[in-house]
Order: C-alpha cells, then structure tokens, then sequence
C-alpha cells in the first residue's frame, strides 16, 4: 500500500531564508505527487504536482519541488521565505494509472516564518 | 476553495443527534471526497464515490454515512453512533487533472 511521511512536524525560518520542507513516500511503480497548504480554518490549497517529465516542478507562491526516484522524495522548497507562508503543508501520493481513487497524504509539517 | 461549498461552516451537535454536512462542487467532477482533520493526525479518509450512485468506505467510515445521488452533490451524515465525531471536515472533489480540489471545511462541535 502506498504511503507518505513527512519527518518534521516543525519547520522554522528566518524571513528570507531559504525553506525546505521534506517528503516521502513509498508506492509502486512511478507515483503522481503532490504539495497542499492550509492555513488556520481554511481548506487545503494544491501548490503543485508531479505526474511525470522534469523533476523540477514549479507551482504556486514561488514554491517548487523536486522528484527524487532514487532517493523516494518530493521536498518542497522555496528560495526567499515570506512570513505570510507560515502555514501547515501537506504531501500526498497516488499511485498512477488508478483513476480518482483518493490521495493519501502524510500527517503535515507546520512551517513557521520569523521576521 | 473556488467551486467547492461546504455548508455549514460551524455545527454544533448534541448528543445521541444526527447531524449532516453540506458539500456542492460546480466543476463537473466525477470523484468527490469526505476527509475528517483531527490536530496532529493529518487528513484520514471517510467515504469517497467515483462515479454516481456508488461510493466505498474510507479508512475511518464507522459511525458516517453518504451518498451520491446527484453528480454535484455528496452529503456527509454524522450518526450517533460515531462517538468522537468532534473535528474538521474537508469535502474535496476530483476530475481529469489529477489533483484534487478541497472546500472551505466544516468544523462539527459536540455540545
């Protein structure tokens, strides 16, 4: 069965740090990945996703992830960290080629931005 | 959280009461979704259908039931019989893109 984990519960960064934030995951075969945040009492908001080609994905916000086959990974990352990023992220996998069965998503890093 | 409604917003529900949650999504999706967010356990899955008039248990589905008789449409009710039913509920829906999209939530208080 496919699953993710994202080790850190925690992230903190200095305004204008650079961030990272970790993932990942175990599926058969070539998964399709994807980066969610939440902010408080809101749903979750997509960012960007993986399904095949460059593994160097663009998305929202300035973020970006990387696909790492060898090493089962899909960090998040983002050059210049901004205060108003302080949020939860999420990861998530689905295997490919398996329709709309549902995502499953690791438990969540909070990444805090200090000024 | 565009195209997605989840309603109400904040439900407060007695015991022993049943209580259902609103979800509507206008993008012509096939697949919808019903999550439960507990703090510091993520997102855990409750029902999802594929298609109309069909549906499957999620991991936690005990104590809920759905269902799926309009495409837009995907109601959650909470029985009496789930017995820590306070949380978060995400409604989400999915269609040819992959990803999928998430309403605003509901946050469901045990009185």
């Amino acid at each position: 069965a496919q699953s993710v984990a994202q080790p850190e519960d925690q992230v903190n960064v200095a305004e204008g740090n650079p961030l990272t934030v970790k993932c990942t995951y175990s599926v058969s075969g070539n998964p399709y990945l994807f980066w969610y945040v939440q902010y408080p009492n809101r749903g979750l908001q997509f960012l960007l996703k993986y399904i095949t080609g460059d593994n160097l994905v663009k998305g929202s916000y300035g973020f970006e992830a990387e696909f790492n086959k060898s090493q089962t990974s899909f960090h998040l990352k983002k050059p210049s960290a901004l205060v108003s990023d302080s949020a939860l992220y999420f990861c998530a996998v689905r295997p490919p080629d398996s329709g709309n069965t549902p995502l499953v998503f690791g438990k969540g890093t909070r990444l805090s931005v200090i000024a | 959280d565009g195209g997605i409604t989840q309603s109400p917003k904040y439900l407060f529900r007695k015991e022993g009461q049943n209580v259902t949650l609103s979800c509507e999504q206008n993008l012509n999706h096939d697949a919808m979704y019903w999550y439960r967010q507990d703090p510091g356990q993520g997102l855990r899955l409750i029902y999802y259908s594929q298609i109309v008039n069909d549906f499957q248990k999620g991991d936690i589905a005990e104590g809920y039931s759905v269902s799926r008789e309009k495409k837009e449409s995907f109601p959650l009710t909470v029985t009496s019989a789930q017995k820590n039913p306070t949380a978060f509920y995400l409604c989400a829906s999915a269609g040819a893109r992959y990803e999928q999209f998430f309403g605003p939530g509901t946050r469901l208080t045990v009185l």
